[in-house]
């Protein structure tokens, strides 16, 4: 069983709805929650960053972390064709181990 | 500001080449990272610096050697490359006091192999 699980996708959606993106992971010791977002070609840009449980609003995306059932979720709303991108989730444990490790990503479309 | 940048954008090289990737950030971040992704994959970690001193290297062979020049500079010289590390080869960047920090990408290089 990998650590982070991701569905690759690839998941189309209509323009304006609702995206809701998944990891799912087996160590309970990871506290620190990542979600990117990767155009084709380009370096992944941070979107949302949490840590522990709880949920984080900004903007159109929001990022969710339920550690009890080893889950977390990233929504956005309103989707705009230039959402289209892969979207990695990353995750890490202790501080100090500087190893993050990366759900292999979901591609997304919006269409418009 | 949250920006790592990467120089160069795109390199071609052969297998007899020697070539640098430089990587530079200006966020007082005290750990650097270098990865490699390959198409439709994560990204793979490759080494770390905490720092200025590598903490981890992931196994990579030899013919890539990471340098940490200053808190804000990062090399990646390689040297007898192979077709198979074609790939983009990203760094990033994070707090060093406390690992599992945001961690912060650069555009990457894009490097092929002949």
């Amino acid at each position: 069983q990998k650590e982070v699980e991701q569905d690759p996708g690839p998941l189309s959606v209509p323009e304006g709805a609702i995206v809701s993106l998944n990891c799912t992971y087996s160590n309970s010791a990871f506290q620190y929650f990542m979600w990117y977002r990767q155009y084709s070609r380009k370096g992944p840009e941070l979107l949302m960053y949490t840590y522990s449980s709880g949920n984080k609003e900004d903007g159109r995306f929001t990022a969710q972390v339920d550690k009890s059932s080893k889950y977390i979720s990233l929504f956005i709303r309103d989707s705009q064709p230039s959402d289209s991108a892969t979207y990695l989730c990353a995750m890490s444990a202790l501080p100090g181990t500087y190893k993050y490790i990366f759900g292999t990503g979901t591609r997304l479309k919006v269409l418009a | 500001d949250t920006e790592v940048t990467q120089t160069p954008k795109h390199l071609v090289m052969g297998m007899t080449n020697k070539k640098s990737l430089k990587c530079e950030q200006h966020m007082g971040h005290r750990a650097m990272y270098w990865y490699k992704q390959k198409a439709k994959k994560p990204p793979e970690l490759m080494f770390v610096y905490s720092y200025e001193k590598l903490s981890i290297n992931e196994s990579v062979p030899s013919r890539f050697s990471p340098e940490c020049p200053n808190s804000s500079l990062l090399n990646l010289h390689l040297h007898a490359l192979q077709p198979e590390d074609s790939a983009l080869y990203l760094c990033a960047s994070s707090q060093g006091l406390a690992g599992g920090r945001e961690q912060f990408f650069g555009p990457g290089t894009r490097l092929t192999v002949l």
